[in-house]
């Protein structure tokens, strides 16, 4: 049982490219969510999803998309990535709502946009 | 709207210390609060979830208050070691599906 995996561990880009961050989990989860942690701050939620086919925009959205074809994925595009966009990404999930339980988080993506 | 605030933002104290960590949240409208622990370039493990209707959990020398009508939960590590050394966060539910996190707490217990 992996629990929840992300890849890449590091990424450097360069200003204008994009990339795709992968998350995956094999616990059967409903809930899967993306957020990022800039420096010496709390994480922010960027989107979230409840199941396959339903996603939905969090706080921090802007310049980001998502898509979730499966349960077991949950990938993160970032289209003209920006230096604002440097920052460690994590991938979470859970069984039932925020209301009711925990997230379980992956080791997170390193992003350096240059 | 929610937010969440840890103070201090950073603690140092020698091996067997008792300690405290301090959360306080501005909405006391909670589902529940959870403290998670993260370690340098890790995800976040999750510690302790307090339910709003408890006022107390424990594991192991970690228990977490809770006070909702205050605003406030704490965090109290009894008998503090080296391997307890990371940065605590806590987290409250803002509705269903999006949680705020306090900037947390690092914490660094010398042997």
């Amino acid at each position: 049982n992996a629990g929840v995996t992300q890849t890449p561990k590091f990424r450097i880009l360069k200003i204008g490219q994009s990339m795709t961050l992968q998350c995956a989990q094999d616990m059967n989860h409903n809930y899967m969510y993306w957020y990022r942690q800039d420096p010496g701050m709390g994480l922010k939620l960027i989107y979230y999803s409840v199941g396959a086919g339903i996603t939905d925009k969090g706080e921090v959205p802007n310049g980001y998309n998502v898509s979730r074809s499966t349960t077991e994925d949950f990938p993160l595009r970032l289209e003209l990535a920006a230096p604002s966009q440097t920052s460690v990404y994590f991938c979470a999930s859970s069984y039932q709502g925020l209301d009711q339980g925990t997230q379980y988080f992956g080791p997170g993506t390193r992003l350096l946009v240059l | 709207k929610q937010e969440v605030t840890q103070i201090p933002a950073a603690l140092s104290v020698p091996e067997g210390e008792n300690l405290v960590l301090n959360c306080s949240f501005t909405d006391s409208a909670i589902y529940n609060l959870q403290w998670f622990r993260q370690d340098p370039g890790k995800g976040l493990t999750s510690l302790l979830l307090i339910q709003s209707s408890q006022r107390e959990q424990t594991s192991g020398r970690l228990n977490a208050s809770l006070d909702k009508s205050s605003g406030r939960s704490t965090l109290y590590i009894a008998a503090s070691q080296p391997g307890d050394s990371a940065t605590y966060l806590c987290a409250v539910p803002y509705n269903n599906n999006d949680m705020r996190f306090g900037a947390g707490t690092r914490l660094t217990v010398k042997p």
